[in-house]
């Protein structure tokens, strides 16, 4: 069975800062890892996904995430936060086995300080 | 493509009432699923169905059937609505790993 923690519900940074969203998963298999990004009244957009190629994963809007084996993580990072990243993002897992349902971390919250 | 469209977008409901949530998707995907998101507990899984004709039961399946007549459409059923089905309610589809989400509906049952 899969899950998935991520670390911190809320998140605040300064505009121009770096952005650190962390997530470590659980999975009996090799999994497929997204992040999903959620503004405000909307659905949900897939930032990035990594589903066994390169470890390094570059997203959309400039985020990009890092598959560690070793240490069960999946952390989102930006360079350099942007008022518009204010949004709830969710870290996902899923069996990398075949089509089975996605697990979704509890959201973390991030704030942008003009 | 208009991707993944729910319906309706608003409900409010009153303990007891029935109801029908409509989702339909026109990529040809084979598999849809539905969510609910409540605050703090990110989205769990209600139902998902992997084909027409087929579904199965996700996390949080009590009090909701679904059915899955034609591939494109996945239709969640509330029979008897009771106030902790108060949620806003997402529709997915996939064809392997990436899903789709719909834009939500927002149901009250008061």
């Amino acid at each position: 069975a899969q899950s998935v923690t991520q670390l911190d519900s809320h998140v605040s940074v300064s505009e121009g800062t770096p952005v650190l969203l962390r997530c470590n998963y659980s999975s009996s298999y090799s999994p497929s890892l997204f992040w999903y990004v959620q503004h405000p009244n909307k659905g949900l957009q897939l930032l990035l996904k990594y589903t066994s190629a390169a470890t390094l994963v570059k997203g959309i809007n400039g985020f990009e995430a890092e598959f560690k084996k070793s240490e069960t993580s999946f952390h989102l990072t930006k360079p350099s936060a942007h008022m518009s990243d204010a949004a709830e993002y969710f870290c996902v897992v899923s069996d990398g086995q075949g089509n089975t349902p996605l697990v979704f971390g509890k959201g973390t919250r991030l704030s942008v300080i003009a | 493509n208009a991707g993944v469209t729910q319906t309706p977008k608003f409900r409010v409901l009153k303990t007891g009432q029935s109801m029908t949530l409509l989702c339909a998707q026109d990529m040809n995907h084979e598999y849809m699923y539905w969510y609910r998101q409540d605050p703090g507990m990110g989205l769990r899984l209600i139902h998902y169905s992997v084909g027409e004709g087929t579904t199965a039961k996700g996390e949080v399946p009590d009090g909701y059937n679904v059915s899955r007549l034609k591939k494109q459409n996945f239709l969640l059923g509330l029979e008897s609505a009771a106030p902790s089905q108060t949620s806003v309610y997402f529709c997915a589809s996939s064809k392997r790993y990436e899903q789709y989400f719909g834009p939500g509906t927002r149901l009250t049952v008061t």
